[in-house]
């Protein structure tokens, strides 16, 4: 089936660096995303994943894949105050004809203190 | 930079009337898409739209909801006769494309009430 889970909760300080987790299910998956979401807003694309690489840097932003496990961490370096938002894992499951839907997880809420 | 707008924010009703939510995607993208997202759950897949059909639905969305594109800039979902349980965030999204890399830009969302 297609599930994507996550933790719901992550507190850091200010310049220490986030780690996000995420599980998925659905190895058709050929990419795979990070979606930000702050108050009132909708959800923004933060970055994404190629299904056949392992990491993905994009400025202080580290994406590691482990398809075995089938895990996706997004890794804040440097975390601001500003990144203090509502953070999704999706997949998107292959399917023929394309049209490919995103499976969100949950959603993990960083909070980012002083 | 081009956004997909959502209207109304916040949508009230009674308990068995009909809803009408409404979405302009960006105007050179494709593919539309519903998800909604029930307090503290997940965002679920509701359906997608391509070449003026239905591509891919899901469970959730049953006869009583119909999405629909009246003209060249809107997208619609209507649900026909609201339950309590159908209270959620609704979010539209579009994408360019629709297979392999594909990025969708979503809407704020519109916070759908069932009394």
């Amino acid at each position: 089936g297609e599930d994507v889970e996550q933790s719901l909760f992550l507190s850091v300080r200010e310049g220490d660096s986030s780690v996000i987790n995420c599980t998925y299910t659905d190895s058709s998956s050929t990419y795979l995303y990070w979606y930000k979401q702050e108050p009132g807003a909708g959800l923004q694309l933060l970055t994404y994943i190629f299904s056949n690489m392992d990491m993905k840097q994009d400025q202080r932003l580290t994406v590691l894949l482990n398809k075995k496990d089938k895990h996706l961490s997004l890794r804040i370096a440097d975390t601001q105050t500003g990144d203090s938002a509502i953070y999704f894992c999706a997949e998107s499951p292959t399917r023929s004809g394309g049209y490919n839907k995103l499976i969100f997880g949950a959603g993990t809420r960083l909070a980012v203190h002083p | 930079e081009p956004e997909v707008t959502q209207t109304p924010s916040h949508q009230v009703t009674q308990m068995g009337q009909e809803v009408i939510l409404r979405c302009v995607p960006i105007s050179n993208h494709l593919y539309f898409y519903w998800y909604r997202q029930i307090l503290g759950q997940k965002v679920e897949f509701l359906v997608s739209f391509y070449n003026n059909e239905i591509s891919e639905k899901s469970e959730i969305f049953d006869d009583q909801f119909s999405v629909e594109r009246p003209d060249g800039s809107n997208f619609t979902l209507k649900i026909r006769s609201t339950k309590l349980e159908d209270s959620a965030m609704y979010f539209c999204a579009s994408s360019e494309h629709g297979a392999d890399y594909n990025e969708q830009f979503f809407g704020p969302g519109t916070r759908l009430t069932v009394l």
